[in-house]
């Protein structure tokens, strides 16, 4: 089925460690978005690409960093993941009239 | 900062009965979208209504999009237990290609 797909779907690290949450869309989407959100709370943007080989930051980037590596992939990295990045994790796509397509999330815990 | 604010929080009604949920927001869209998300899944898009819509249908949904007042409403009718879920607005702001999210309504549809 086309959409959006995340991997790992369930992550534990402990603080301090590193990794990469992959995203890849088939759709041929130029947008792409990853968002985190935390108990009774609604979505936050951490990082944006608005086309292959752009980024830019958006609400809550602090501690993470992203990977436009073609049309289809965005990767959202943890350099040394802290407690406080215990959240799910969303990667979305957008079409052209601005709908948007959600990956499944990934559920990550820093001990 | 979370540009919509959705009303109420938590909302339980009867099956059968309509359940209808608010957000507002704060600066000048393009657009305004409505999401499902059921309990430890991803998000899936209802509907969008764009900023020279009034009203729009979708099924069992109607959405509503007041600019003046900055406030937009979604009206499921008939509701069914598979209704329960929360639901969140997002607003696409003018030139930015980014989604902005409430805080959500948590609906339960009591069988």
């Amino acid at each position: 089925n086309a959409g959006v797909t995340q991997t790992p779907k369930f992550q534990v690290l402990k603080t301090g460690q590193s990794m990469t949450l992959q995203c890849a869309q088939d759709m041929n989407h130029n947008s792409m978005y990853w968002y985190r959100q935390d108990p009774g709370m609604g979505l936050r943007l951490i990082y944006y690409s608005a086309s292959e080989g752009t980024t830019d930051k958006g609400e809550v980037p602090n501690g993470y960093n992203v990977s436009r590596l073609n049309k289809r992939e965005f990767s959202l990295r943890l350099e040394s993941a802290a407690p406080s990045q215990t959240s799910v994790y969303f990667c979305a796509s957008r079409d052209r009239v601005g709908g948007y397509t959600f990956g499944s999330g990934t559920r990550l815990t820093v001990v | 900062s979370q540009q919509g604010e959705e009303d109420p929080q938590a909302l339980s009604i009867q099956e059968g009965e309509n359940a209808t949920m608010n957000c507002s927001y704060k600066t000048s869209i393009n657009n305004l979208q409505w999401y499902r998300q059921n309990s430890g899944r991803g998000l899936v898009h209802l509907i969008l209504i764009r900023s020279n819509e009034r009203e729009k249908h979708s099924g069992r949904l109607r959405v509503t999009l007041d600019t003046s007042k900055k406030s937009s409403s979604l009206l499921i009718t008939a509701s069914r237990a598979a209704d329960t879920a929360s639901y969140f607005c997002a607003t696409d702001d003018f030139g930015n290609e980014k989604l902005t999210f409430g805080t959500g309504t948590r609906l339960t549809i009591i069988p």
